[in-house]
């Protein structure tokens, strides 16, 4: 199976640091979609950003950013200046061109002390 | 409605039980998915709609799940005769497309079931 993994189960900063949470997948294919989700303690997963396979560039998005790498089949994730309301489980996904499955990996779990 | 709702929020069954768990997407979505998400896991594909057809059912892990949709808008999973490892979230999403590469996957608050 072409996993998704999240290395970090677990995260514990304390409020207005920098966090990075990591990601790296598994494909064979040259055209696929990647995700991330938070799960705040309510259970529902809430979408925070898609990326194709042939856009490389990073993005921002106020206090979030996304750095892809293709080469290291990396997705990595960083909250700035991070706040208490942050905090919740933070899953990647990936997605093949073809198909509708999503392959989450374990997630992250984020905790931000104030 | 605002969002996907599904219900119960909470379901406790003794082993051996059947349960039904319901989703209602977000009106006028065509794309139906149910995840199942074990303690401290990522979700997990289970099967996906569009519309009313069944297109893939190759997450159901076994012949005790069960999932309709018969009119293209609420769907239905049942799980016949629980076992405890049927102990999950089953999590609900519905996209308005027929795939996720334009349109977002919304998801509901999942069901938590429990087999004791």
């Amino acid at each position: 199976a072409q996993k998704v993994t999240q290395a970090q189960t677990e995260i514990s900063v304390v409020e207005k640091e920098d966090v990075t949470l990591d990601c790296v997948y598994e494909t064979r294919d040259t055209t696929y979609y990647l995700f991330w989700y938070k799960q705040p303690p309510s259970g529902e997963l809430v979408f925070l950003i898609r990326r194709n396979s042939f856009d490389e560039q990073n993005e921002i998005s106020g206090r979030y950013s996304w750095n892809f790498q293709k080469s290291t089949s990396s997705f990595n994730f960083t909250i700035t200046a991070s706040q208490v309301v942050d905090s919740a489980v933070y899953f990647c996904a990936r997605k093949n061109n073809a198909g509708n499955m999503l392959t989450f990996g374990g997630g992250t779990r984020l905790m931000v002390k104030p | 409605g605002a969002g996907v709702s599904q219900s119960p929020r909470y379901k406790v069954a003794k082993r051996g039980q059947d349960v039904a768990l319901r989703c209602d997407p977000i009106s006028g979505h065509v794309s139906l998915f149910w995840y199942q998400q074990a303690l401290g896991q990522g979700p997990e594909f289970l099967t996906y709609f569009q519309n009313e057809a069944q297109l893939d059912k190759s997450g159901l892990p076994s012949d005790r799940f069960f999932a309709e949709r018969p009119e293209g808008s609420v769907s239905t999973l049942k799980i016949q005769r629980t076992q405890q490892e049927d102990s999950a979230v089953y999590l609900c999403a519905s996209s308005l497309g027929t795939g996720l590469n334009n349109s977002p996957l919304h998801f509901g608050n999942g069901t938590r079931l429990t087999v004791t």
